[in-house]
């Protein structure tokens, strides 16, 4: 049974700081990985997807990394910034589960002026 | 404007009542989830639908049922035999099933 992992906890930095939050998994048989934003008493917002067959994917500020030998993904966030205090999710669709995520129980980000 | 929308906002429900929390999209997705989510915690699946007509169990399906009569709404039935149904309720939908997910506002659901 796929299990997901993120650590840390909870991050707090200051603004303009370089940060990573890690996903781990335990089968490499993913089909892809996906990451989210969620703001407090908010649906998901995806961010970045990456399938099973790239290594990485970026937009604007983020950038997300999967390493399936590792069973391991980063977001990398650069110039934090305070809009970028949310809760951020990854969730891992299995090699057979037909879309069905599996998802880490999250990181809170705080970023302050 | 596409999207997922999901009603109410907030329920409330007396023990030993069912109730059904709606999931429509407009984006003409043909896969649909339900996922669960308790404070501090992650998601958890408990139905999804790949296909008009069709749908499977997810990992916490048990006090749950579901209906996929039309492509674009996706009920989710919470009954009396689900012991511990307060929590926060999301549906997603892909184009199919394994490709990007996009979430709705969610439903909180508290029994009272």
């Amino acid at each position: 049974k796929q299990e997901v992992t993120q650590i840390p906890a909870a991050l707090s930095v200051p603004e303009g700081e370089n940060l990573v939050l890690n996903c781990s998994f335990t089968d490499s048989a993913i089909y892809n990985l996906q990451w989210f934003r969620q703001d407090p008493g908010k649906g998901l917002t995806s961010l970045l997807l990456i399938q099973s067959s790239q290594r990485e994917q970026t937009s604007g500020r983020l950038n997300a990394s999967l390493d399936k030998s590792s069973g391991r993904s980063t977001l990398y966030i650069a110039a934090s910034q305070p809009g970028d205090s949310a809760t951020y999710l990854c969730g891992n669709a299995g090699g057979t589960s037909y879309g069905k995520l599996t998802f880490g129980q999250g990181t809170i980000l705080t970023v302050h002026p | 404007d596409g999207g997922i929308t999901q009603s109410p906002k907030y329920l409330f429900r007396k023990e030993g009542q069912n109730v059904t929390l709606s999931c429509e999209q407009n984006l003409n997705h043909d896969a649909m989830y339900w996922y669960r989510q308790d404070p501090g915690q992650g998601l958890r699946l408990i139905y999804y639908s790949q296909i008009v007509n069709d749908f499977q169990k997810g990992d916490i399906a048990e006090g749950y049922s579901v209906s996929r009569e039309k492509k674009e709404s996706f009920p989710l039935t919470v009954t009396s035999a689900q012991k511990n149904p307060t929590a926060f309720y999301l549906c997603a939908s892909s184009t199919i099933a394994g490709t990007e997910q996009f979430f709705g506002p969610g439903t909180r659901l508290t029994v009272l």
